[in-house]
C-alpha cells in the first residue's frame, strides 16, 4: 500500500496562476483533510471531507476550494494564487469517527509550494 | 475554545538527559489528546494518544485535566528523537484535529 501520497511535491507559481493539489490514499478512509503548516503556526486545517461528494471548510479556507468527486482522490485548488499562500500543504486521512483509535489521521509527504 | 498551545518552539537538551515537551489544551467537554511526530525528512505520523496510555520509543504523556496539560516526558533522551513534535486535540466536529504550534527537539551528542 503507498498509503497517502501527494503530487505535485514542488511547485512554484506567480501570483494570479491557479494550480490544484490532488491527493491520493488507498486505505479506504472515509475522511481526509488539507492542512498548510508554517514556521510558528503549527499544522492549520483548510478544508476537510467526511465522504464522497462532501466538503466543509477548516479553520483557514479562505482562497482554497476542494472537491472530493471520488473517495480515494481530495483535490485542492488555488484560483489565483497569492505570496500568503506560499507553504507546505500537507494530506491526511483517516477512518470515520467511532471510537478514539479510529481517529489516527495518516499524512502525506507534502507539497511545498512558493507563490511569487 | 479549542486551542492546543505548545509554548516551546525550540528545545534542546543533552543526550541522556530527560526531556519534557509542554502543551497545554483549551476545550469544554472531555479531551482526547495525541501526540504526532515528524522526523527529518519523513512525514508527519502518530507517536502516542493519552486514551491508549502506552509508551512508544520510550516517551510518554500524561494527561492532566486540573492543569489542562499534555506534557510529553522521556527520562533518556536519544540523538534520533531529534524531530518537530506536535500536540493535537480531537476537536468538535470530532472528525477535526487541532494542532499546538510544534516543538523543534534537538538532541545534542
Amino acid at each position: 500500500n503507498a498509503g497517502v501520497t501527494q503530487t505535485p511535491k514542488f511547485r512554484v507559481l506567480k501570483t494570479g496562476q491557479s494550480m490544484t493539489l490532488l491527493c491520493a490514499q488507498d486505505m479506504n478512509h472515509e475522511y481526509m483533510y488539507w492542512y498548510r503548516q508554517d514556521p510558528g503556526m503549527g499544522l492549520r486545517l483548510i478544508h476537510y471531507s467526511v465522504g464522497e461528494g462532501t466538503t466543509a471548510k477548516g479553520e483557514v479556507p479562505d482562497g482554497y476550494n476542494v472537491s472530493r468527486l471520488k473517495k480515494q482522490n481530495f483535490l485542492l485548488g488555488l484560483e489565483s494564487a497569492a505570496p500568503s499562500q506560499t507553504s507546505v500543504y500537507f494530506c491526511a486521512s483517516s477512518y470515520a469517527t467511532g471510537t478514539s483509535l479510529d481517529n489516527e489521521q495518516f499524512f502525506g509527504p507534502g507539497t511545498r509550494l512558493t507563490v511569487l | 475554545a479549542q486551542r492546543v498551545t505548545q509554548p516551546e518552539k525550540l528545545l534542546s537538551v543533552f543526550k541522556g538527559a530527560p526531556v519534557e515537551l509542554k502543551c497545554n489544551y483549551s476545550y469544554s467537554g472531555s479531551p482526547e489528546l495525541f501526540w504526532y511526530v515528524q522526523y527529518s525528512r519523513q512525514r508527519l505520523q502518530l507517536l502516542l494518544r493519552h486514551i491508549s496510555r502506552e509508551s512508544i520509543k520510550g516517551f510518554t504523556a500524561d494527561l492532566n485535566k486540573g492543569e489542562t496539560s499534555f506534557h510529553l516526558k522521556k527520562p533518556f533522551a536519544q540523538e534520533e528523537d531529534s524531530a518537530m513534535y506536535y500536540c493535537a486535540l480531537k476537536g468538535n466536529p470530532p472528525q477535526k484535529l487541532v494542532f499546538g504550534q510544534g516543538t523543534r527537539l534537538t538532541i545534542n551528542p
